[in-house]
């Protein structure tokens, strides 16, 4: 099993520019999550998908779009990119079966900068 | 609302030498929390998770956290610290909301000293 997997691994787009960060993962996992990762502040959640289906906003969503195509796949989009936005993305899923707590799986990141 | 602090942003130890990095919790209810580790230029992984079911948790690696209820704490130990364990751990609170997600800690950054 690969786990979660994004790509790409490192982008530079400039001001204005979109991209779609791509994720998916393979252990058949209900729930999937986007985090930004900056210096000194943790992870924050951009958005989620609980289930296939359905997608809701996290703590810091202004600027981005998810799609939820399928169980296996969860694609961040950026539609117009602002140097703010730089930073590591992290990719994760969760099983979501039974009463919890559930782990979550994080893929190996992309880095991302706008200039 | 439910948060994690991390008291230390950066612990320096020797190698050889205990590990203890500083969480405290604020949650309305019994929380549920997991200790994750990022090695340099890599992902997130579970170190450990407390679940309600024993209060002292023994994760990966021989790393260990007592949740005290008293002290809304939550801290990371280990006995003797290995180069390898320089990294940086995250104090993680779950809250559940419709799907469960996860409130992180700022970080704090480990390093060993030979």
């Amino acid at each position: 099993n690969a786990g979660v997997t994004q790509t790409p691994k490192f982008q530079v787009l400039k001001t204005g520019q979109s991209m779609t960060l791509q994720c998916a993962q393979d252990m058949n996992h209900n729930s999937m999550y986007w985090y930004r990762q900056d210096p000194g502040m943790g992870l924050r959640l951009i958005y989620y998908s609980a289930s296939e289906g359905t997608t809701d906003k996290g703590e810091v969503p202004n600027g981005y779009n998810v799609s939820r195509l399928n169980k296996r796949e969860f694609s961040l989009r950026l539609e117009s990119a602002a140097p703010s936005q730089t930073s590591v993305y992290f990719c994760a899923s969760s099983p979501r079966v039974g009463t919890g707590p559930y782990e979550q799986y994080f893929g190996p990141g992309t880095r991302l900068t706008v200039t | 609302a439910q948060s994690v602090t991390q008291l230390d942003s950066h612990v320096s130890v020797s190698e050889g030498t205990p590990v203890l990095l500083r969480c405290n919790y604020s949650s309305s209810y019994s929380p549920s929390l997991f200790w994750y580790v990022q090695h340099p230029n890599k992902g997130l992984q579970l170190l450990l998770k407390y679940t309600s079911a024993a209060t002292l948790v023994k994760g990966i690696n021989g790393f260990e956290a007592e949740f005290k209820k008293s002290e809304t704490s939550f801290h990371l130990t280990k006995p003797s610290a290995h180069m390898s364990d320089a990294a940086e751990y995250f104090c993680v609170v779950s809250v559940v909301q419709g799907a469960q997600k996860l409130v992180f800690g700022q970080g704090t950054r480990l390093t060993i000293n030979p």
